[in-house]
């Protein structure tokens, strides 16, 4: 089975701190995504990678970027946390580019509030 | 571009209940379909996918066709029961758009005894 996971499942900052959010998939996935999910908004997609060092932005990329260093690992970095990023952060993988038929593995969620 | 709407929720169902969660998509290019579904404190899952036109997934009990003329992907499930309270995400990606997908707001699904 395809396992992704994220660094922490519960995380509180402060305002103005630098936040690392880690995501690791093991199935050698070529894509990974980061989104955000808050009630009433549905999922809404930060950044996307299809490649190691390969990035491309989301929907609502502001506030955010990423690192993809490896293959298997994908960062999302919050530069200077405000309390509008307050939200559950989901991480995801797919397997091939551009095959149109690619199902997404999700990991658990980071639930971050800022204060 | 590419968009998929849901039906609005919540929905509140007995134990034993049909149920049907609409969805229908507009898309540029060829589209696969797919219901992810989300328990409560998780992340989501596939729960099932058709990837062309008049294809059934299944899984769990719950159906979807892909209906290429009425543009809808419908779930579907004869008897629920209070473990598919969830939230259920109806979802498209297509040969045009780099691997990522489209997905609609969610429904939020309660079962009750």
């Amino acid at each position: 089975d395809v396992k992704v996971t994220q660094s922490s499942r519960y995380l509180v900052k402060r305002t103005g701190e630098k936040v690392f959010l880690e995501c690791v998939q093991d199935m050698d996935h070529e894509n990974m995504f980061w989104y955000r999910q808050d009630p009433g908004l549905g999922l809404r997609l930060i950044y996307f990678s299809y490649d190691v060092k390969m990035k491309e932005k989301g929907d609502i990329p502001e506030g955010y970027s990423v690192s993809r260093e490896k293959k298997e690992r994908f960062s999302l970095i919050l530069e200077s946390a405000s309390t509008n990023q307050t939200s559950m952060y989901l991480c995801a993988s797919s397997l091939v580019q551009g095959a149109g038929s690619d199902t997404q593995y999700f990991g658990p969620g980071t639930r971050l509030t800022v204060l | 571009g590419d968009s998929v709407t849901q039906m609005e929720g919540p929905v509140t169902l007995s134990e034993e209940a049909f149920l049907t969660i609409n969805c229908t998509y507009t898309a540029t290019g060829y589209p696969s379909l797919f219901w992810y579904v989300q328990y409560p404190g998780e992340g989501l899952q596939l729960l099932l996918k058709a990837t062309k036109a008049d294809d059934k997934g299944s899984n769990k009990g719950f159906e979807a066709t892909y209906r290429k003329e009425t543009t809808s992907f419908h779930l579907e499930k004869g008897s629920v029961q209070v473990s598919d309270s969830a939230v259920y995400f109806c979802a498209l990606t297509t040969n045009t758009n780099a691997g990522k997908s489209t997905f609609g707001d969610g429904t939020t699904l309660t079962v009750k005894p």
